[in-house]
């Protein structure tokens, strides 16, 4: 079992839909969980951090973990054409230092497109 | 403005030549990146780096070399060695220290492809 599961999509939504994007994972350690946005040709960018379980809300976004069920999902509210992106989850485990353990484990990333 | 910039963005090789990409930050950071990205396959890290002169490697460090002379620069030499080398290269930093919790900063990028 991989790490880190993420469905690829693509996922294709009309504009003003409420869109669920979805990761699970195996490692009961991990305790950062980040959501990052990636435009085509470009480089991710941090979109929304959360430590331990629990909601964030940021505007439109909102990242919400269950460590019972290690799951974690972001929802994006009145979704827009420029929200198109592929959006990957990502998390840590703080107690592996040292070793490439402590570092980020991405998922696959989902494409998102969202139609006008 | 700070930021991290990558180059080339795009580069081309023969096969059996090496190749190296540049990274550089003027962030600060103690923690720099290399990771790989494949279609479908995500993320994947190279090597890393939490401190000047010292650097470990990452899950899929064969056929990639790089060194840390500098804070602020992080370059990478995919050798011939690398059976695979098309791929697109991404570099990051971080504020460091003891755990990597999270906020990466990333380059833009930068594509090689192998002819």
């Amino acid at each position: 079992q991989k790490e880190v599961e993420q469905d690829p999509g693509p996922l294709s939504v009309p504009e003003g839909a409420i869109v669920s994007l979805n990761c699970t994972y195996s490692n009961s350690a991990f305790q950062y969980f980040m959501w990052y946005r990636q435009y085509s040709r470009k480089g991710p960018e941090l979109l929304m951090y959360t430590y331990s379980s629990g909601n964030k809300e940021d505007g439109r976004f909102t990242a919400q973990v269950d460590k019972s069920s290690k799951y974690i999902s972001l929802f994006i509210r009145d979704s827009q054409p420029s929200d198109s992106a592929t959006y990957l989850c990502a998390m840590s485990n703080p107690m592996n230092y040292g070793g490439s353990q402590g570092n980020l484990i991405f998922g696959k990333g989902t494409k998102l497109s969202v139609k006008p | 403005d700070g930021g991290i910039t990558q180059s080339p963005k795009y580069l081309f090789r023969k096969e059996g030549q090496n190749v190296t990409l540049s990274c550089e930050q003027n962030l600060n950071h103690d923690a720099m990146y290399w990771y790989r990205q494949d279609p479908g396959q995500g993320l994947r890290l190279i090597y890393y780096s939490q401190i000047v002169n010292d650097f470990q490697k990452g899950d899929i460090a064969e056929g990639y070399s790089v060194s840390r002379e500098k804070k602020e620069s992080f370059p990478l030499t995919v050798t011939s060695a690398q059976k695979n080398p098309t791929a697109f290269y991404l570099c990051a930093s971080s504020t460091g220290g003891q755990v990597n919790t999270g906020e990466l900063f990333f380059g833009e990028g930068s594509r090689l492809t192998v002819l």
